[in-house]
């Protein structure tokens, strides 16, 4: 069964200090592996998508790592701001012609003064 | 920029009723894709529609229906609305490139629906 598990579950940090989520999953056949940030109550935001050729992707503030042989991404996230506080989620996509996409739990960040 | 609208934001609606829920994509953007987040859930995949026909089916349940428009807009039916059925509804849009899997999504802001 396809499976994609986000750790930590929620996170606290302080405004300016930098951070790491992670992602693990079980995917397969892997097309596409997707961060997300959403808001309480709001649509899901894209930060990278990320191809299996592909190990490091910055966006700001925000890079994500993938190593497809061991299936696993990270979110870096970097001199945190309050504004980040939101849950975020790592989404995989299956390949096969269709889209099949496979949501973890999300990490909840929250970012204090 | 123009983003993706979704209409109504809020509904209220009774065991047994139908509703029927809105998305207007970003403009020259070709699919449209349904999610599902029940209260504290991931969100889940309903359906999806590229160029007016259904693309992929996730788990929509048959008292849902969908389809999309000549000016791709597209509404999501629900019929025979259970307690169960209560959740946000986001609605995203992406354009085409022949990789569709990888193609960006854009997210609307979402329909709160709630069954009472």
């Amino acid at each position: 069964k396809n499976q994609v598990e986000q750790s930590p579950q929620s996170l606290i940090i302080l405004e300016g200090k930098n951070c790491t989520l992670q992602c693990n999953y079980t995917v397969s056949p892997f097309s596409n592996l997707r961060w997300y940030k959403q808001d309480t109550g709001r649509g899901p935001v894209s930060l990278t998508i990320m191809t299996f050729s592909e190990n490091t992707k910055s966006n700001g503030r925000y890079t994500a790592t993938l190593d497809a042989d061991t299936k696993q991404s990270s979110l870096h996230i970097t001199a945190s701001q309050l504004s980040d506080s939101a849950s975020y989620i790592c989404v995989v996509i299956s390949s096969g012609g269709s889209y099949i996409p496979t949501f973890g739990r999300g990490t909840s960040l929250i970012v204090h003064p | 920029a123009a983003g993706v609208i979704q209409s109504p934001r809020h509904l209220i609606k009774e065991k047994r009723e139908t509703a029927t829920l809105k998305c207007y994509p970003i403009p020259r953007h070709d699919t449209v894709y349904w999610y599902q987040q029940g209260p504290g859930q991931d969100p889940q995949f309903l359906i999806s529609f590229y160029e007016k026909m259904q693309s992929d089916k996730g788990s929509i349940p048959d008292r849902f229906s969908a389809q999309q428009f000549s000016d791709y807009h597209s509404e999501l039916n629900m019929s025979s609305l259970e307690l169960g059925d209560s959740a946000l509804y986001f609605c995203a849009s992406s354009q085409q490139t022949g990789m569709f899997s990888r193609d960006e999504q854009f997210f609307g802001p979402g329909t709160r629906l709630t069954v009472l």
